[in-house]
């Protein structure tokens, strides 16, 4: 596709589910990233790849959360045990090299409910 | 980790007005990103500078690197530009431009 593509763009689930949301960059992009956007705050970095690997994880806030991205295209975050306070929206953008001069693409994001 | 306060949080703005939104941060960066998020969509980056000022269509981004300010701009605003408008920095001494600190945002609204 044209853009950076998120699925899905919602999902309800219950507390303590785990859930699997995935994320497919723009052709050729080697950089991604995911953020997650509280209601009515900005995004907050979750994880890094270049490639297929996690060049930066620092921002997943505990061990339930775990991102891969196996063949070094589509990456896919994943949520165990989920609780009400994962609800949000996760967002993905990719550039195509991490440098300074490669612009950002963000994905319309998915919307997280946990009930 | 970076401070940004964006100003201000809310703008209302009649159709045709000249648009300012303000972003100061508390470190030193590298670059600057300007980002519109419209409701329940997506976003879109409109700039990237490290100097200077960027133009592109209605839109004009400045920035000054000693007062650690920044400033977007939007002349003859239309309702279309009614979004949230996103300050980000890259987080100092990261690997990569894309690991962003963002400020919370202000919402947009203009009328006709």
């Amino acid at each position: 596709g044209a853009g950076v593509s998120q699925t899905p763009s919602n999902k309800v689930t219950e507390k303590g589910k785990y859930v699997e949301l995935r994320c497919d960059p723009i052709s050729g992009h080697t950089a991604l990233y995911w953020y997650r956007q509280s209601l009515g705050q900005g995004p907050e970095f979750l994880i890094y790849f270049q490639g297929t690997g996690a060049a930066d994880d620092s921002g997943l806030p505990n061990d339930r959360f775990f991102a891969v991205r196996p063949e070094g295209s589509v990456s896919t975050l994943k949520i165990q045990r989920t609780e009400r306070g994962d609800s949000a929206v996760y967002l993905c953008a990719s550039s195509l090299t991490p440098g300074r001069n490669s612009p950002l693409h963000f994905g319309n994001g998915t919307r997280l409910t946990v009930t | 980790k970076n401070e940004l306060e964006q100003s201000p949080q809310n703008l209302t703005a009649q159709e045709g007005e000249f648009i300012t939104i303000n972003c100061s941060y508390s470190v030193g960066i590298s670059a600057l990103h300007w980002l519109q998020q419209h409701p329940g969509g997506g976003i879109v980056s409109l700039f990237m500078l490290s100097s200077g000022k960027k133009k592109h269509g209605r839109l004009i981004a400045t920035i000054n690197i000693q007062e650690k300010h920044s400033s977007l701009h939007i002349t003859a605003s239309h309702p279309r530009d009614s979004a949230v408008y996103i300050c980000a920095v890259p987080n100092a001494g990261g690997t990569s431009y894309g690991k962003l600190t963002f400020g919370q945002g202000t919402i947009l609204t203009v009328h006709p």
